[in-house]
């Protein structure tokens, strides 16, 4: 059974330029989180997505957006980078009504932002 | 705002030694509180967790201490291994609220000397 999967493993790009990761959940999940991790800090709540739409959304701005698909994978897209979107990018998938007890969380994509 | 602080940031144990890491939440409105282990090049995988209405959760080597008046809880590992080597992550997430998002802490870096 596979678990998280996240594309591409590593990336780099130059400011001011725009990219897209992806996520593909957990067989069963259908409810899909992202969140940047710092180097050194904890993990920090992007959005997360449900039937296509965004539920929630943490403290990122607008150059943050993202999509979810019918077979509930989903892509998270950075505008106009900064030197500080530099991260690794986790991707996590839960149930709908799952609550927070089923995350389960991708090996994530490390950003690199030149 | 940081609603979810960590400490030590690192520390080093012996191997058979005891782990002690500590978390202080500001939200009273958390009722789930999981910890994660990550280890380089990874996601944070689930540990062990806890609600408010226990002081004490015991998994393992691995147990969980609550107080809720303090509101502060701890992660213990007991008899520390050198596969216990790994990044640790306090959490805290409200269960009925949509999305259920993980508000992480900053994490600690544990080194277990053979």
């Amino acid at each position: 059974d596979a678990g998280v999967t996240q594309s591409p493993t590593h990336l780099i790009k130059t400011r001011g330029q725009q990219v897209t990761l992806r996520c593909s959940p957990k067989s069963g999940h259908d409810t899909v989180s992202w969140y940047q991790q710092a180097l050194g800090q904890g993990p920090q709540f992007i959005f997360q997505y449900y039937e296509e739409e965004e539920r929630q959304r943490g403290n990122f701005p607008d150059r943050f957006s993202g999509h979810q698909f019918p077979n509930y994978s989903s892509e998270l897209n950075v505008n106009a980078l900064l030197l500080g979107d530099s991260a690794l990018y986790l991707c996590a998938s839960t149930m709908t009504g799952g609550g927070p007890y089923g995350y389960t969380f991708g090996s994530g994509t490390r950003l690199t932002v030149v | 705002q940081q609603q979810v602080k960590q400490s030590p940031q690192s520390l080093i144990v012996q191997k058979g030694g005891i782990s002690i890491i500590n978390c202080a939440y500001e939200n009273t409105a958390f009722d789930y509180f999981p910890w994660y282990q990550q280890f380089p090049g990874k996601g944070p995988a689930l540990l062990i967790a806890i609600r408010p209405d226990v002081s004490e959760k015991k998994e393992g080597r691995f147990t969980i201490s609550f107080n809720k008046s303090a509101k502060q809880f701890s992660l213990h590992i007991m008899d520390s291994q050198p596969g216990d080597s790994a990044t640790y992550f306090c959490a805290a997430s409200i269960i009925k609220a949509a999305g259920n998002k993980l508000t992480f802490g900053g994490g600690t870096r544990v080194l277990v000397k053979p």
